[in-house]
């Protein structure tokens, strides 16, 4: 059974850089695997950030970023707001098969 | 613009079938690229993939849970249904269902409200 893991806390102060990270238990993650990252906040529907490793969303905020990084698929937030505080899912297509989501990082701005 | 609402029951008993329904609107899955996934969330877990149905009735389900689900499109009512056979209080959590735009590869760029299912006797 395919495995996504991803950081499961991270904390960041308000105005600095966090990366959260996202790997594959069958090996690197690359373009292939069309990374997705979501955000939910507390009691919120879920709502897309990142698809195609990169490519933000027309209400994606400037700040968030998409990459690979590692072997990894890597967020990062730049000039954290306290608003950003959420949880943060990873979702990768395994061509031909179907897709996983990670377990989740809890983001906390402190 | 486009919107999408689950419905069907909060409350099932263990062993029963849950059939959920995802009504849809501000697209069709008509549309070359297009498809409808469920996802659910147990309380305080994470996300978690049941199954996708495509424009082109390509579906791709949870390897985990494939014996159980059964997906279905219905493109004149804009609606897609999903059932789940033998429910077990762990499959208890919220069922979301969301747009899928593959042509873009773009997984779940709108998502339903979502339903909250209590499996309990």
């Amino acid at each position: 059974q395919t495995v996504v893991t991803q950081e499961p806390s991270l904390t960041v102060s308000p105005g600095g850089t966090v990366t959260l990270t996202c790997a594959s238990s069958t090996g690197a993650v690359s373009s292939d695997h069309q990374p997705n990252w979501i955000q939910q906040k507390p009691g919120q529907t879920p709502r897309a950030l990142i698809y195609s490793t990169s490519k933000k969303h027309s209400w994606t905020p400037a700040r968030f970023s998409g990459s690979l990084l590692g072997g990894k698929a890597a967020l990062t937030l730049s000039g954290v707001q306290p608003e950003d505080e959420a949880d943060y899912y990873c979702l990768l297509y395994y061509p031909g098969v179907q897709g996983v989501f990670g377990g989740g990082t809890k983001l906390t701005v402190l | 613009q486009i919107t999408l609402k689950e419905s069907g029951p909060t409350l099932v008993k263990p062993t029963q079938t849950l059939t959920l329904t995802c009504t849809f609107s501000g697209f069709s899955l008509r549309t070359n690229g297009v498809g409808v996934g469920w996802i659910r969330q147990p309380p305080g877990k994470a996300l978690e993939w049941l199954v996708l149905v495509y424009w082109d009735d390509d579906k791709r389900y949870s390897p985990s849970l494939k014996s159980r689900l059964t997906i279905t499109k219905d493109t004149s009512k804009n609606q897609v249904v999903l059932t789940m056979t033998d429910m077990d209080p762990m499959d208890t959590g919220t069922y979301y269902c969301a747009h899928v735009n593959w042509a873009s590869r773009i997984f779940f760029d709108y998502w339903g409200q979502g339903i909250p299912v209590t499996v309990s006797s």
